[in-house]
């Protein structure tokens, strides 16, 4: 299986600043890899895959790079509604797999 | 727009079989380019991939639960359903369903809005 790691676990930010999450896989997966931003009770919703190609209705505000083991997720300027975990997910081989989540936190 | 619905029991009792459908609206489940799954994710805790199904039936189980999960597919309904045989208190969990894209990597497309799974006597 391919393990996903995320860090930090959380992180403390204030609106409108810039926070970076990353991902690692524990074998290459070319460009593979989607992030997921999931509310408190709610399901997850897909932010961007293939690393960097953002979904649709996604704020420009995400964005995704990285390629092979190292991949991130950038909030450029922190919004109110952007306080919630988030996951990246591995789609290279079988079994699908998840970061642990990195909870983006009101400082 | 494309909307997923999962529904069954609340509650299973330890060592029965949890049973869940998911009834799809808004698009065809014999689309080629989509597989149909199944996710789970315990309280406070990650998400882990149960398995997935293909319009045509072909399945990829999860190796860690593949010995008690069955999923199958009805398209003349538009659903697809999980089974996960011989529950214990660790299988307690939101489960969700989902749409996998297939293209060049699998991308949870979209998810239902999950279903909490308490297994308890």
């Amino acid at each position: 299986d391919i393990q996903m790691t995320q860090s930090p676990s959380s992180v403390s930010a204030s609106v409108g600043d810039r926070v970076t999450i990353a991902c690692r896989a524990s074998q290459a997966i070319t460009n593979s890899l989607s992030w997921y931003q999931q509310q408190p009770g709610k399901a997850p919703k897909l932010l961007i895959y293939a690393a960097s190609s953002l979904h649709t209705g996604v704020p420009s505000r995400f964005s995704g790079g990285g390629f092979g083991t190292n991949f991130t997720l950038t909030i450029s300027s922190l919004q109110p509604e952007d306080f919630a975990t988030y996951y990246c997910q591995q789609g290279y081989s079988r079994p699908l797999t998840f970061g642990g989540g990195t909870k983006v936190e009101i400082k | 727009q494309v909307q997923l619905q999962e529904s069954g029991p609340g509650l299973v009792k330890p060592s029965e079989t949890l049973s869940l459908t998911c009834t799809v609206s808004g698009y065809s489940i014999s689309s080629t380019s989509y597989y149909w799954g199944w996710s789970r994710q315990p309280p406070g805790k990650g998400l882990e991939w149960i398995g997935s199904i293909s319009y045509t039936g072909k399945t990829f189980y999860n190796p860690s639960l593949s010995s008690r999960v069955t999923i199958s597919v009805d398209t003349s309904k538009n659903q697809f359903s999980l089974n996960l045989s011989s529950v214990t208190a660790a299988d307690t969990a939101v489960y969700y369903c989902a749409r996998i894209r297939s293209r060049e990597s699998l991308v949870f497309w979209g998810w239902g809005q999950g279903i909490l799974v308490t297994v308890s006597s």
